[in-house]
């Protein structure tokens, strides 16, 4: 079955304490991204990736690391995580950024 | 740089009504729009997109939506709705030459019986 998996689907953390969310996906796309889903904000590009060791930074990079090692994995590292990263996490990907981005389930975090 | 104005947070209709959500965009350079539904406690799912070609675009349950570049615009409509229509709706842009994807801050739709 194509998808998008991310783990974990819930999380919570506290201060400081390095986390890493993990994204695969079986379809071979080229395209990744993650985003974050707050309340009244809509969603938010946080990294993308266009191929293989290829990222770049979205709207809000600010306290996230990425890496694509292999085009199927590409996982988000919050190195020190503080509060205002409590939120709803999404992985995508497409074969290219003008295709319909098939969505993860999503990563809910806390950080207390 | 990629903006987008979702321009009603909450769109309340009753069912077999029409809507339109809208959209308005910024760029200075060719857009790719698009337009994704999220239903409760799920991920987004594509409706429809614009990349060139005709301005009226048709997409899956019954939406469409016009490209309107004078007006910067990409309205999605639906000329009848159903309570099972009752979600969140997201316009998005990407510029032509990015791979960055601009989401808008949402459109809630409630179809009331």
């Amino acid at each position: 079955e194509a998808q998008v998996t991310q783990n974990p689907r819930y999380l919570i953390t506290v201060t400081g304490k390095k986390l890493t969310v993990t994204c695969s996906q079986n379809m071979n796309h080229e395209y990744m991204s993650w985003y974050r889903q707050d309340p009244g904000l809509g969603l938010r590009q946080i990294y993308y990736s266009m191929n293989v060791e290829v990222t770049d930074k979205g709207d809000v990079p600010e306290g996230y690391k990425v890496s694509r090692k292999e085009k199927r994995n590409f996982p988000l590292i919050l190195e020190s995580p503080s509060p205002n990263q409590t939120s709803l996490y999404f992985c995508a990907s497409s074969p290219q950024i003008v295709d319909e981005q098939f969505f993860g389930p999503g990563t809910r975090l806390t950080v207390l | 740089a990629q903006s987008v104005t979702q321009l009603d947070s909450q769109v309340p209709v009753f069912e077999e009504a029409p809507v339109e959500l809208r959209c308005n965009y910024s760029s200075s350079v060719s857009v790719y729009l698009f337009w994704y539904v999220q239903y409760p406690n799920q991920g987004l799912q594509l409706l429809l997109k614009y990349l060139s070609g005709s301005t009226l675009v048709k997409g899956i349950n019954g939406f469409e939506a016009e490209f309107n570049k004078s007006q910067t615009s990409f309205h999605l409509r639906k000329p009848s709705v159903h309570i099972s229509d009752t979600a969140e709706y997201f316009c998005a842009v990407a510029g032509s030459n990015t791979g960055k994807l601009i989401f808008g801050q949402g459109t809630t739709l409630q179809v009331k019986p």
